[in-house]
């Protein structure tokens, strides 16, 4: 199993459509989560982090579920900007983080 | 201010030629680490670095790949005897402490292309 799994898409949705996408993760012991964007051969960016209690950012909301390590993240509204791979990271027991293959978005007119 | 930069961003190689690839992080970040991205993959792991910490290399995957950081600040790393299968964007990332709670700043990559 994959320590960090997400739907690869592409998810193809309409301007002003809310969008979510979900995440796994294996390591119980995982402390940090974060949800990263990456354009099209461009490098990746940290999009926001997710906090036990959810957090959100304008348009995007986040959300941690320890009990069943599970991450999603809510985009509304969506925008043609949006249109992006979002990568699902998690911290292994150590510091290092283990991104996910990556949910792929296209937003259209 | 200036963030992580890569050289080259492009690299061609012929099979069994040894490259090297070299980072520069963001200032004042002691941590940096080496991610590697297949077409369509997502990044796998390569090797970090922590301040004066020896390295954690438990990502290289063959021990035709190492790297180095001189100084605590810019980072090399060598792939000898290159392999088609080492073609990929080979992706720098640095962060201020290395805590697994900090945010990793990339560089635009380097895309080896091994012919």
């Amino acid at each position: 199993r994959k320590e960090v799994e997400q739907d690869p898409g592409p998810f193809n949705v309409p301007e002003g459509a809310t969008v979510a996408f979900n995440c796994t993760y294996s390591n119980s012991a995982s402390q940090s989560f974060f949800w990263y964007r990456q354009d099209c051969r461009k490098e990746p960016k940290l999009l926001m982090s997710v906090y036990s209690s959810g957090n959100e950012d304008g348009r995007f909301t986040a959300q941690l579920n320890r009990a069943s390590q599970y991450i999603s993240l809510l985009i509304r509204d969506s925008k043609l900007s949006d249109s992006a791979t979002y990568l699902c990271v998690v911290n292994s027991n150590t510091d290092k983080l283990i991104f996910g293959t990556g949910t792929r978005l296209q937003v259209f007119p | 201010g200036a963030g992580v930069s890569q050289s080259p961003s492009n690299k061609v190689t012929e099979k069994g030629k040894d490259v090297e690839l070299r980072c520069d992080p963001i200032s004042g970040h002691t941590a940096l680490y080496w991610y590697r991205q297949s077409l369509g993959q997502g990044l796998e792991f390569l090797i970090y670095f922590q301040g004066n910490s020896a390295p954690d290399k438990s990502g290289l995957p063959s021990d035709r790949f190492s790297a180095e950081r001189t100084g605590g600040s810019v980072s090399t790393l060598t792939i000898q005897r290159t392999q088609q299968e080492d073609s990929a964007v080979y992706l720098c990332a640095s962060s201020f402490n290395g805590g697994y709670q900090e945010t990793q700043y990339f560089g635009p990559g380097t895309r080896l292309l091994v012919l």
